[in-house]
């Protein structure tokens, strides 16, 4: 069954440096988005991606984070100069179209010390 | 903005037995989506209900959407240890995001 996969699976950072994550989103998905979980709370909306443009993106994706679509299959979380507060599971997700379920990835571990 | 709130936040139930778990939105719900995450790992896709009224299964877990309540539940019959995990409930907001409730912890004694 088609996955979406994320790379790493965890990565600690110090404070201030720059730290991309990685998605590969299924292969004919159209639509894809990043969330995240801080340690025992919801999981929250960051961004949605369609037609290599941002769609919609929530009060915490401020101008620290980017997301990218660099080739046909890689997207791209980055965030800029980290902050211990970045903390969190980052998930991907992607869909077909509109009225289709939303598939997730494992997720990646930021750790920022 | 839409909220979601999930009950229980947690039970702990005897394998064999039944459970439900209920998820009430404060606006009307378009798509209902449920998930199972493990502790600290990725959310795997259940099920989705998107008409009210609508109902679905999938081996022993059956999900409904009561669209007048606003309210979507979750049974799973004859529990089993691998029914342990956090079930997550997610309403499309606006088609294009998921809007996530706080989650229900389910413990399966053996």
């Amino acid at each position: 069954e088609p996955e979406v996969t994320q790379t790493p699976s965890h990565q600690v950072t110090q404070m201030g440096q720059e730290v991309i994550l990685r998605c590969v989103p299924i292969s004919n998905h159209l639509y894809f988005y990043w969330y995240r979980q801080i340690l025992g709370q919801k999981v929250e909306f960051l961004v949605s991606f369609y037609n290599n443009e941002i769609s919609e993106k929530s009060e915490i994706f401020d101008d620290q984070f980017s997301v990218e679509r660099p080739d046909g299959s890689n997207f791209t979380l980055k965030i800029r100069s980290t902050k211990l507060e970045d903390s969190a599971m980052y998930f991907c997700a992607s869909r077909p179209t509109f009225n289709y379920g939303y598939t997730f990835g494992s997720g990646t571990r930021l750790t920022v010390v | 903005s839409q909220e979601l709130e999930q009950s229980p936040q947690s039970l702990i139930v005897q394998e064999g037995k039944n459970l439900t778990i209920n998820c009430t939105s404060s606006k009307t719900l378009y798509g209902l989506y449920w998930y199972k995450q493990k502790y600290g790992e990725g959310l795997i896709f259940l099920m989705m209900l998107q008409k009210g009224g609508e109902e679905k299964s999938h081996e022993k877990i059956t999900a409904k959407l009561d669209e007048k309540k606003q309210q979507s539940s979750l049974h799973i019959t004859a529990s089993q240890p691998s029914h342990a995990g956090i079930y997550l409930c997610g309403a499309d907001v606006a088609g294009n995001k998921l809007t996530f409730g706080g989650g229900t912890r389910v413990l399966v004694k053996p």
